[in-house]
């Protein structure tokens, strides 16, 4: 356990269906993160925030909307997504985002298939 | 932009020792890291070494770095059958504060 939990573990979405994920993490940090991991791909950053405040969005379609209510959870919002937006979607946090050590930690992720 | 290279896939025997390498482009990493992911899970921070350190033992990891050539090693004494997994390398960038991933290798642990 890394103190970071997903939800759902798994989910299956028509292309029509609007969804979204989960992230919580009870380490006390101030940075989030979600990334997407796609096979034989290296992880690709999606979104950052820090004190609950937007600081990256690595040019990420308008279909994917997050939301970050408060340091503690994060939300990936998913609507009119394509095929190829399957992957396991990964969340992390770490005490702040900046060049310090700050060592992210990833939850468990949730693998999502688009039909 | 920058780039975190590793080879894909590594099999060793139960009792050997493991290597695995990484390399990296940018200069201005701060800290290096490994991660390991094993199936259906996500990634479990191992270790990682300041970009002004040479080496970090670690039980039985050992990270080497040599920053001039700018490659990063793991080294796994005695691989047991657990740490059959993926294995990511990442760099920090300096500037951003980004991580930036190679795309993982995964390593076989024969009985």
């Amino acid at each position: 356990e890394t103190g970071v939990t997903q939800t759902p573990r798994h989910l299956v979405m028509g292309m029509t269906n609007k969804k979204s994920l989960k992230c919580e993490q009870h380490l006390g940090h101030n940075a989030m993160y979600w990334y997407k991991q796609s096979a034989k791909k290296p992880l690709e950053l999606m979104f950052v925030y820090n004190f609950k405040e937007q600081t990256e969005n690595n040019s990420v379609p308008s279909r994917f909307s997050p939301e970050c209510p408060n340091s503690s959870h994060l939300f990936l919002h998913l609507h009119t997504l394509q095929p190829e937006d399957s992957a396991l979607y990964l969340c992390a946090s770490s005490q702040d985002q900046g060049g310090g050590t700050y060592e992210q930690y990833f939850g468990p992720g949730t693998r999502l298939t688009v039909t | 932009g920058e780039d975190v290279e590793q080879s894909l896939f590594l099999s060793v025997r139960e009792g050997d020792s493991s290597v695995i390498n990484c390399t990296y482009t940018d200069s201005s990493s701060t800290y290096l890291y490994w991660y390991k992911q094993e199936p259906g899970a996500g990634l479990q921070l191992l270790t990682y070494i300041f970009s002004n350190m040479d080496m970090k033992q670690d039980q039985r990891l050992t990270v080497l770095l040599n920053k001039k050539d700018k490659h990063l090693s793991l080294r796994i004494a005695d691989t047991q059958t657990g740490d059959s997994a993926i294995y990511f390398c990442a760099e920090k960038d300096g500037n951003t504060g980004k991580l930036i991933f190679g795309q993982g290798t995964t390593l076989q642990v024969k009985p």
